[in-house]
């Protein structure tokens, strides 16, 4: 049992580029999310999905698009990547919101 | 606006001594609060969920305790396999979809 798998773990990016960072879950949880995680900040929510084919913004969502076509994947993209977005981003996932998350190993972004 | 803060930020122990790890809250309308393990380079782990004042949850060496106004992460007897960063999370009424997170205490236990 994978859990939640982040895609890749790492990448460098030039300003302005562009990716697309991949979160699998193979709990068949309905609710999933986007944190980053920087020095001396706690986890901050990007974006969440609450089932298969939604999303929402969540406390800190410039500069960030969300997907969920299938429940279990959950794609964060970068239109043009900013210094200001070098970070850890983690995906979680969880059957309700009261429910324990359960997170991904995290993927270290890094724009020059 | 929901609020989280953790104390110590950083805490070293020597084995076996036991000690407590601070997560004071503000929040409109408590409707769970979290503790997390993070060790460097993952992500967090899931320990325990509290719901209401004069709760408690235990776990091998971990007891998580909750008033309506802070939770007590208590260590006793601690290995040095259980150095890591805590983190602390509470969802409120409001946005209830938001986690909000403390940013953590590190702990260290030496050998």
């Amino acid at each position: 049992n994978a859990g939640v798998t982040q895609t890749p773990k790492f990448r460098v990016l030039k300003t302005g580029q562009s990716m697309t960072l991949l979160c699998a879950q193979d709990m068949n949880h309905e609710y999933m999310y986007w944190y980053r995680q920087d020095p001396g900040m706690g986890l901050r929510l990007i974006h969440y999905s609450v089932g298969e084919g939604t999303t929402a913004k969540g406390e800190v969502p410039d500069g960030y698009n969300v997907s969920r076509l299938k429940k279990q994947n959950f794609l964060l993209g970068l239109e043009s990547a900013a210094p200001s977005q070098t970070s850890v981003y983690f995906c979680a996932s969880s059957t309700g919101l009261l429910t324990e998350a359960f997170f991904g190993q995290g993927t270290r972004l890094t724009v020059v | 606006e929901d609020q989280v803060t953790q104390s110590p930020e950083a805490l070293r122990l020597q084995e076996g001594e036991s000690s407590s790890l601070n997560c004071s809250y503000t929040v409109s309308g408590l409707r769970g609060l979290f503790w997390y393990r993070q060790d460097p380079g993952k992500g967090p782990e899931f320990l325990f969920t509290l719901y209401s004042a004069g709760e408690e949850k235990e776990k091998e060496r971990l007891k998580a305790t909750l008033t309506k106004k802070e939770s007590f992460l208590h260590i006793t007897a601690p290995k040095p396999e259980d150095s890591a960063t805590y983190l602390c999370a509470v969802r409120g009424q409001g946005g209830s979809e938001k986690l909000v997170f403390g940013k953590g205490t590190k702990l260290t236990v030496n050998p």
